[in-house]
């Protein structure tokens, strides 16, 4: 049973460029989060997606960030036009259903830096 | 709003020596309780996680935390830390019936001496 799959490991960026950051959940969980971590700094949730739904984006930066989590396919966190202050570890998580009694199961990460 | 304070923000120990990292939240009614660790350059791990009943929880590794509902405190305990445990330690809270999102606190860099 493969944990939280997330892609790739190392991105580098250069400023304006686009960023996409894919996170596959565990098998049976139903609910994906992504949660940002800045150098020093704690995990800042950034939002909660179920299949094809938005449910919490209130983590998640006004503009150019975005995230889906189509029907089929990863969830996938996007960041246009990035900047050096979007330089960042981003985890996934996922959770099934009861969420609030199992927790969260994470990722392994993207390292995302922008030159 | 939900929020967790870790007041510890890099704690240096030697080898075999006794281990308490502080947690605290800030909310008001049931709370679901979690410790999380991340070895360096790798993802964040489950140690521990309190929902219900006896306060005293014992997680991997030797590991326990307790939970005392009075103080708003989680603290995380390991009797003789080794080398290995050199890593940052994450205490977290989500509400059960709230928005059952995951708060994080900020985090506390342990190094530990051989």
């Amino acid at each position: 049973n493969a944990g939280v799959m997330q892609n790739p490991r190392h991105l580098v960026r250069r400023r304006g460029q686009e960023a996409r950051l894919r996170c596959s959940p565990m098998k049976g969980h139903s609910h994906v989060y992504w949660y940002r971590q800045l150098p020093e700094e704690g995990l800042k949730f950034m939002v909660y997606l179920q299949k094809e739904n938005i449910i919490d984006e209130s983590g998640m930066p006004k503009e150019r960030f975005s995230a889906e989590f189509p029907k089929e396919g990863p969830s996938i966190l996007r960041i246009q036009q990035v900047v050096r202050g979007d330089s960042a570890a981003y985890f996934c998580a996922s959770s099934p259903l009861d969420r609030a009694n199992y927790g969260y199961t994470f990722g392994s990460g993207t390292r995302l830096t922008v030159v | 709003a939900q929020s967790v304070s870790q007041h510890n923000h890099h704690v240096i120990l030697s080898e075999a020596a006794s281990l308490e990292l502080g947690c605290n939240y800030s909310y008001g009614g049931t709370v679901n309780l979690f410790w999380y660790v991340q070895y360096p350059g790798q993802h964040l791990q489950l140690l521990l996680k309190y929902f219900s009943g006896d306060p005293l929880v014992k997680g991997i590794k030797g590991f326990e935390a307790e939970f005392i509902k009075s103080k708003f405190s989680f603290n995380l305990r390991k009797p003789s830390v080794q080398w290995s445990d050199t890593a940052e330690y994450f205490c977290a809270v989500m509400s059960p019936t709230g928005a059952n999102n995951l708060f994080f606190g900020t985090g506390t860099r342990l190094t530990v001496i051989p």
